[in-house]
């Protein structure tokens, strides 16, 4: 059976420190990918999707960008955080697209301080 | 413009009422999805149902249901005898046959008083 991994859970971070997180999909082979935030009380932003190594689509310009070095994993990351890069962040994978359905890692709490 | 409309931001229920969920999407695609999900507290979200276009039949699954109407491109959620464990967010997705996107709502916030 498929299973999604992220990684950290939660996470403080201090304004203008750098950001990794990590999301890794085992059961499964080129699975599309994506990263969503969804901030306090609000809906899912869909921030960056990918179809296979090294091609990531961004739906969201902005201080965050996103990785796929295998695979099977998939890496958010920014240089510098803002106060707004507050929020809950969900990685979800599917086969493919149209019928599949989209599943969700257990996200990672990010509080910038 | 939205593809998918949930009116409703916040709704409060005691236990044991019935509760819908009102879901409206908008696509030119003949062939899309359709999906309903939960998130509690925790915040991981949970798969719950999937329906196709080409598939109008209401579905059942113990205490949901699922009305799916294409006229009024209208996916409605339905939980009888709600219970304090249906607490929690829930969206509605759409994914269309062409590209890569789900298309969520906003999400419903549900919570059952005891």
């Amino acid at each position: 059976s498929q299973t999604i991994h992220q990684w950290p859970a939660t996470l403080v971070q201090p304004v203008g420190s750098p950001l990794s997180l990590e999301c890794t999909v085992e059961g499964t082979s080129n699975p599309n990918l994506y990263w969503y935030r969804q901030a306090a009380g609000r809906g899912l932003q869909l921030l960056f999707y990918s179809v296979g190594i090294g091609q990531i689509s961004s739906e969201v310009p902005q201080n965050l960008s996103a990785s796929r070095p295998q695979d099977r994993q998939f890496i958010l990351s920014s240089k510098k955080l803002l106060l707004s890069d507050s929020g809950f962040y969900l990685c979800a994978w599917r086969t493919g697209r149209g019928a599949d359905t989209q599943y969700f890692g257990p996200g990672t709490r990010l509080t910038v301080l | 413009a939205q593809k998918v409309t949930q009116a409703q931001t916040e709704i409060s229920v005691v236990e044991k009422e019935d509760v819908t969920l009102d879901c409206v999407y908008e696509t030119r695609d003949t062939t899309y999805y359709l999906f309903w999900y939960k998130q509690p507290p925790s915040g991981e979200l949970v798969f719950l149902i999937r329906r196709n276009s080409f598939d109008e039949q209401n579905e059942i699954s113990g205490r949901y249901s699922w009305n799916f109407q294409k006229s009024t491109s209208s996916f409605n959620f339905t939980i009888t005898a709600s219970q304090v464990v249906d607490s929690a967010v829930y969206f509605c997705a759409l994914s269309e046959n062409t590209g890569n996107q789900f298309y969520f709502g906003t999400g419903t916030s549900l919570t059952v008083i005891p």
